[in-house]
């Protein structure tokens, strides 16, 4: 089955510097890439998510590359703020049933 | 707040017990996911149900089993508890059962077993 692999376990970074989250995956057949936040003690939910027909999405500080070839993703956060701390996970799930499998997670520090 | 409800909040326990766990998805959504969070494995997918049938499963243990009733509404079963059932036990919705729909999650149950 489908495997994910998510690094660095934790991550800290200054106020305002960029951030950068790295997953693989095992099944080519994965199409299918969200990545959701977790704040302490609240539930996850989801930031950005991208599909394989394309390899970039933007939503404002936070952008998901996909590179199908090596089957590898990444979360890019840039002018990092406060609210930025949290657990950052991502999943990959593929067309032929509704799981998806996540990665266990990168504790994102922003430091003052 | 997601729409997504559970209850209860915390359930403490003794090995060997067995737990019902309960979510309400958002209101008009059809499918049900449930995971199991842990400190060493994070988010664990367990089983889906779209419309009162079980669609995909995954590690779920043979002691745990769920049901979605008429109403939409989901229970997860958890049997002959162990030390390691300790977890959050969160359940997510999503709209139509689509594949690779968004899904809500609630705000989770947590489980301690003595």
């Amino acid at each position: 089955g489908e495997n994910v692999e998510q690094h660095p376990s934790t991550l800290s970074v200054q106020e305002g510097d960029s951030a950068v989250i790295k997953c693989t995956y095992s099944d080519s057949a994965s199409n299918y890439f969200p990545w959701y936040k977790q704040e302490l003690g609240k539930r996850p939910q989801l930031i950005i998510d991208i599909r394989s027909n394309v390899g970039e999405k933007k939503d404002q500080r936070i952008a998901v590359t996909l590179n199908k070839t090596a089957k590898h993703f990444s979360l890019h956060i840039t002018e990092t703020q406060p609210e930025d701390s949290a657990v950052y996970f991502c999943a990959a799930s593929m067309d032929r049933d509704d799981k998806i499998i996540f990665g266990k997670g990168t504790r994102l520090h922003i430091l003052p | 707040d997601s729409g997504v409800t559970q209850t209860p909040k915390h359930l403490i326990t003794a090995t060997g017990q067995r737990v019902t766990l309960r979510c309400s998805p958002r209101s008009g959504d059809l499918s049900v996911y449930w995971y199991q969070q842990s400190l060493d494995q994070g988010l664990q997918f367990l089983i889906q149900y779209y419309n009162g049938e079980e669609r995909a499963k995954g590690n779920i243990l043979e002691r745990f089993s769920a049901q979605q009733f008429p109403d939409l509404h989901s229970e997860l079963n958890l049997s002959s508890l162990e030390l390691g059932d300790s977890a959050l036990y969160f359940c997510a919705s999503s709209p139509s059962g689509v594949h690779q729909e968004t899904q809500y999650f609630g705000p989770g149950t947590r489980l301690l077993v003595l």
